[in-house]
């Protein structure tokens, strides 16, 4: 099975603007969950949907949402761009479903700099 | 209660040598323990996982221990090899939230 796969892989971005990022999960998964990653703050949970509604969202500001495609792909968006949002941006999958935690794998990552 | 403690933040052992690294936790709801390996420039991997019913899973080289009761869990690597130089980060989830240690940067001398 391929694995969990984002697009682009890198981004440089000015403040202020806006940005999508896409999340292809493993076949089969549906559940995506998206984390930042950065030096200060380390791996941080940002929100999670499955069958195309958020569960889960972890702590961020308005400005980061996302979605759920019906075939399980997921986009997340970051508005007007700080340049504190620099950061590593990971989607992870899982089969999820029966109130249960199942195993994430994680992409490679969308490396995000805004300058 | 959310956090997970990880410790130590950086790690040097020999080749063959047995790292080890603690986790520890608050949050009694917490059912899946997984632990990851992450390389520069690459999103982290899933190395093995356990859940609170059992006390110690293997998985080749890699070993999880459980302490239900002390709500603490480690990880510990046989042999260890100069491969192994990464970042190994615990977690802990709940309905598929996953709430991530800091880090340990390990280094495995040749």
């Amino acid at each position: 099975k391929a694995g969990v796969t984002q697009t682009p892989r890198y981004l440089i971005k000015t403040r202020g603007q806006q940005v999508t990022l896409s999340c292809s999960p493993i076949s089969g998964h549906r559940s995506v969950s998206w984390y930042q990653q950065t030096p200060g703050q380390g791996l941080q949970f940002l929100f999670e949907y499955f069958s195309e509604t958020q569960r889960n969202k972890g702590n961020f500001p308005g400005r980061f949402s996302g979605r759920q495609f019906s075939n399980s792909r997921s986009e997340m968006n970051v508005s007007t761009l700080e340049l504190g949002d620099s950061a590593l941006y990971l989607c992870a999958s899982s089969l999820a479903g029966g109130g249960i935690t199942y195993e994430q794998y994680f992409g490679p990552g969308t490396r995000l700099t805004v300058t | 209660q959310q956090q997970v403690k990880q410790s130590p933040q950086s790690l040097i052992v020999q080749k063959g040598g047995i790292p080890i690294i603690n986790c520890a936790y608050e949050n009694t709801a917490f059912d899946y323990f997984p632990w990851y390996q992450q390389f520069p420039g690459k999103g982290p991997a899933l190395l093995i996982a356990i859940r609170p019913d059992v006390s110690e899973k293997k998985e080749g080289r890699f070993t999880i221990s459980f302490n239900k009761s002390a709500k603490q869990f480690s990880l510990h690597i046989m042999d260890s090899q100069p491969g192994d130089s990464a970042t190994y980060f615990c977690a802990a989830s709940i309905k598929d939230k996953l709430i991530f240690g800091t880090g340990t940067l390990l280094a495995v001398q040749p």
